[in-house]
């Protein structure tokens, strides 16, 4: 009975290259969400999305990220031409539908050097 | 702009003290959710309160949700250091596209035996 599965658990980049983020959702789950939480912030949404579909962007940084959520695989977060700024920790949670309680992942821990 | 503010942000007690954490907000939520994340994981659900004035008790913990849905509290009695952790208040607002998470900001708790 497995939970938000992420994978890396940590990653660690270079200036100008790319992250990828994984994020597999309970067993049937089609709801899924991204968090961000830099160093001395607290948690911040980024992207909602169903299956093959975004419902909610509207906390994704406008240039470099891009999300996804296939009809099979997992939820991928990217993140191109990583900088220093984009260190933090990505966290998904994922939920039976919208509205109901959202589940999180342990989190990607991101470090640009 | 931070909708939910916590308080204190930090909070150093001995084991088997009182301590209450506040989450206050201008807005109205649907509900609130109370999590607790430990260092290097992710934030796990302790409990939701839907309606307004509700109460609920989970052993050594009782929550409050305001009347008006804008504010809540968390009441841990007796305090145990298997309580340490980051306490972090979670509003949503359902309906619309939208299932969101908004944040507080977070309160530090540390129980020392």
């Amino acid at each position: 009975n497995a939970g938000v599965m992420q994978n890396p658990r940590h990653l660690v980049r270079r200036r100008g290259q790319e992250a990828r983020l994984r994020c597999s959702p309970v067993k049937g789950h089609s709801h899924v969400y991204w968090y961000r939480q830099l160093p001395e912030e607290g948690l911040k949404f980024m992207v909602y999305l169903q299956k093959e579909n975004i419902i909610d962007e509207s906390g994704m940084p406008k240039e470099r990220f891009s999300a996804e959520f296939p009809k099979e695989g997992p939820s991928i977060l990217r993140i191109q031409q990583v900088v220093r700024g984009d260190s933090a920790a990505y966290f998904c949670a994922s939920s039976s539908g919208g509205g109901n309680i959202q589940y999180f992942g342990a989190g990607t821990r991101l470090s640009v050097l | 702009t931070q909708l939910l503010e916590q308080s204190p942000q930090f909070l150093s007690i001995q084991e088997g003290e009182n301590l209450t954490v506040y989450c206050n907000s201008s807005s109205v939520f649907s509900s609130l959710q109370w999590y607790r994340q430990e260092p290097g994981e992710g934030p796990v659900l302790l409990v939701t309160v839907v309606t307004g004035g509700e109460v609920k008790k989970l052993k050594r913990l009782t929550f409050q949700f305001g009347d008006a849905r804008k504010d809540s509290s968390l009441h841990i009695t007796a305090a145990q250091p298997g309580d340490t952790g980051l306490y972090l208040c979670a509003g949503a607002r359902y309906g619309g596209a939208t299932n969101k998470l908004i944040f507080g900001t977070g309160t530090l708790l540390a129980v020392q035996p």
